[in-house]
């Protein structure tokens, strides 16, 4: 069974300054992981993916995560926070096999000051 | 960009009333899911739904959910009897396909129940 563990409830960071999100993960197989962003109201958006190709992967408004087996992390990173990042972010892993299950992260909600 | 929509955004219910909640998924996808947020915990995943079938539940969903797509846009979720702990975030989501395409999500449905 797959399981995905958000380090930090809350992250506060200023503007302009680099945002961490921590992820880890644990899977029975080899896992597909993927960032998702909730802005209030809104629904859950696809911020990046990774499916066994490369391990630093790019997403959209310039997060990136880097999958690390060894550490079994897959942290979310951005250089320079911009106020409209300010939301929920899941962290979500799914069995290779199929993308049908996906288990979430408790979130980690992204305060950011100007 | 296609979008998944979801209504209607709000839902208020009396407990043991029948609710329907709502779903166009993106025209060419094939695969479509329903997840739930509780207040304050995880999206947890309820069921999914190919070629008019069920092809995974989870434990949640119990005798009293129901899913159809009763014509070639709709896909709804039919919970027979609302009990007060059914109140929760429910999510739509869509996939082009069940390897390597990711979930889109629709902005969700608040049901309340009272």
């Amino acid at each position: 069974a797959q399981s995905v563990t958000q380090l930090d409830s809350h992250v506060s960071v200023s503007e302009g300054t680099p945002v961490l999100l921590r992820c880890n993960y644990s899977s029975s197989y080899s896992p597909s992981l993927f960032w998702y962003v909730q802005h209030p109201n809104k629904g859950l958006q696809l911020l990046l993916k990774y499916t066994s190709a490369a391990t630093l992967v790019k997403g959209i408004n310039g997060f990136e995560a880097e999958f690390k087996k060894s550490e079994t992390s897959f942290h979310l990173t951005k250089p320079s926070a911009h106020m409209s990042d300010a939301a929920e972010y899941f962290c979500v892993v799914s069995d290779q096999a199929g993308y049908s299950t996906l288990t979430f992260g408790k979130g980690t909600m992204l305060l950011v000051s100007p | 960009e296609p979008e998944v929509t979801q209504t209607p955004s709000h839902q208020v219910t009396q407990m043991g009333q029948e609710v329907i909640l709502r779903c166009v998924p993106i025209s060419n996808h094939l695969y479509f899911y329903w997840y739930r947020q509780i207040l304050g915990q995880k999206v947890e995943f309820l069921v999914s739904f190919y070629n008019n079938e069920i092809s995974e539940k989870s434990e949640i969903f119990d005798d009293q959910f129901s899913v159809e797509r009763p014509d070639g846009s709709n896909f709804t979720l039919k919970i027979r009897s609302t009990k007060l702990e059914d109140s929760a975030m429910y999510f739509c989501a869509s996939s082009a396909s069940q390897i390597n395409s990711p979930l889109h999500f629709g902005n969700g449905t608040r049901l309340t129940v009272t």
